[in-house]
């Protein structure tokens, strides 16, 4: 039962450099979302998708970008890294809708640095 | 998206009690109490979550003050694996993001 998997697990970039994170859930989960987590901080919502070929943004979406063609991935893409992008990333999923759909899994994490 | 309020940090011992607390004055009639807890180097795990009736469940308990402006999370018998940021956050019901607060960091002492 593998749940919501990322990769990598870290990464190390330079400034201006592209990358993509990686999501996949193995739960039939049409809700999918990503988030960034700064030192001391709570979570911050990215991106967010609702089904395949939906998404929409969060709170600090700027810098990023996502796409869903499948109901199972959700990456997470960098165009040109910068700085203020170092954080630990979450991926989480759940159901869209009816009973529990507010109960998020979430991944175990990508911790990037840019330098 | 309502607020809420919780202590930066707190302290239980070990196999005993724990009371968690969070003030959230503004809710509203259709927002749901949840608590998720992250461990170390882990992502946020989901732990309970009510509208108005207290809650238990394997993990947990959840007591709904009868206002809803405040609620408790108890943990019945601290183990050090419940060492965790505890966030407290509000869902509008149907909704499916998360807004979080920066918690509160329970430590458990042997």
């Amino acid at each position: 039962n593998a749940g919501v998997t990322q990769t990598p697990k870290f990464q190390v970039l330079k400034t201006g450099q592209s990358m993509t994170l990686q999501c996949a859930q193995d739960m039939n989960h049409e809700y999918m979302s990503w988030y960034r987590q700064d030192p001391g901080m709570g979570l911050r919502l990215i991106h967010y998708s609702v089904g395949a070929g939906i998404t929409d943004q969060g709170e600090v979406p700027n810098g990023y970008n996502v796409s869903r063609s499948t109901t199972e991935d959700f990456p997470l893409r960098l165009l040109s890294a910068a700085p203020s992008q170092t954080s630990v990333y979450f991926c989480a999923s759940s159901q869209a809708s009816g009973r529990d759909n507010e109960k998020l899994f979430f991944g175990s994490g990508t911790q990037l640095s840019v330098l | 998206d309502a607020k809420t309020t919780q202590p930066n940090s707190m302290e239980s011992n070990e196999e005993e009690p724990v009371h968690l607390p969070c003030n959230h004055s503004t809710i509203s009639g259709t927002d749901y109490i949840h608590w998720y807890r992250q461990l170390p180097s882990q992502g946020p795990e989901y732990v309970i979550h009510g509208l108005t009736s207290n809650v238990n469940n394997r993990m947990a308990s959840l007591a709904i003050a009868e206002d809803r402006k405040s609620s408790t999370l108890i943990l019945h018998r601290a183990t050090l694996r419940d060492a965790a940021v505890y966030y407290c956050i509000l869902v509008q019901t149907g909704a499916n993001n998360l807004f979080f607060g920066t918690g509160t960091r329970l430590t458990v002492i042997p």
